[in-house]
């Protein structure tokens, strides 16, 4: 596609189900970021995939946040047993190779826990 | 729609010589807005918020609501503020619900 797809847009869900992010990036492009904007904060870097190397998970906030990207192409974020901070835009953004060329961000998906 | 643009893809300016980093939005309502950087190999980071109104590695940004205009300043450039920036905007429509939206970046390069 022309840019990077998220899917869904829009999740409303109840507090401790899981729920599972899907990012499709912009074809050729092997890095793959995932971040988070909380209302009234900033953006908050999650996880980053460049091309088949093991992930920087530094930023997952907790265990029950996972990642997996496969084939090097789409990504998927699963957060396990929901809790209402958990509740975030969630951004995916790809660049070309790496952390030195610019970020393409997708719409993101609006997480919301009741 | 809310619509971020960011009209420069690549500024060059020398060291020491003043910094603008435009950055134009598009809402009918009352925005917050951001500044976030990318250092070279590192992962992008808040640089200013604007309701903060404070000033970051020197840098400011003063939202202007008549020219819809929240350009990034710094008055002596320095070497290290070489990086990728980003302009964004937070939509909070007050019932749970908001979206964020990015600029597409701006690559500053600082000439020694």
């Amino acid at each position: 596609g022309a840019g990077v797809s998220q899917s869904p847009s829009n999740k409303v869900t109840e507090k401790g189900k899981d729920v599972e992010l899907r990012c499709d990036p912009i074809s050729g492009h092997t890095a793959l970021y995932w971040y988070r904007q909380s209302l009234g904060q900033g953006l908050e870097f999650l996880i980053y995939f460049q091309g088949n190397s093991a992930p920087d998970k530094s930023g997952l906030p907790s265990d029950r946040f996972s990642a997996e990207r496969t084939g090097g192409s789409v990504s998927t974020l699963t957060i396990q047993r929901t809790q209402q901070e958990d509740s975030a835009v969630y951004l995916c953004a790809s660049s070309l190779r790496d952390t030195n060329q610019p970020q393409h961000f997708g719409d993101g998906t609006r997480l919301s826990i009741l | 729609a809310q619509r971020v643009t960011q009209p420069e893809k690549l500024l060059s300016v020398f060291k020491g010589a003043p910094v603008e980093l435009k950055c134009n939005y598009s809402y009918s309502g009352s925005p917050e807005l951001f500044w976030y950087v990318q250092y070279s190999r590192q992962r992008l980071q808040l640089l200013l918020r604007h309701i903060s109104r404070e000033s970051i590695k020197g840098f400011t940004a003063d939202l202007n609501k008549g020219e819809t205009s929240f350009h990034l300043k710094k008055p002596f450039a320095q070497e290290e503020d070489s990086a990728m920036y980003y302009c964004a905007l937070l939509r909070d429509s007050g019932a749970g619900s908001y979206q964020l939206t990015f600029g597409k970046g701006t690559k500053l390069s600082v000439i020694p």
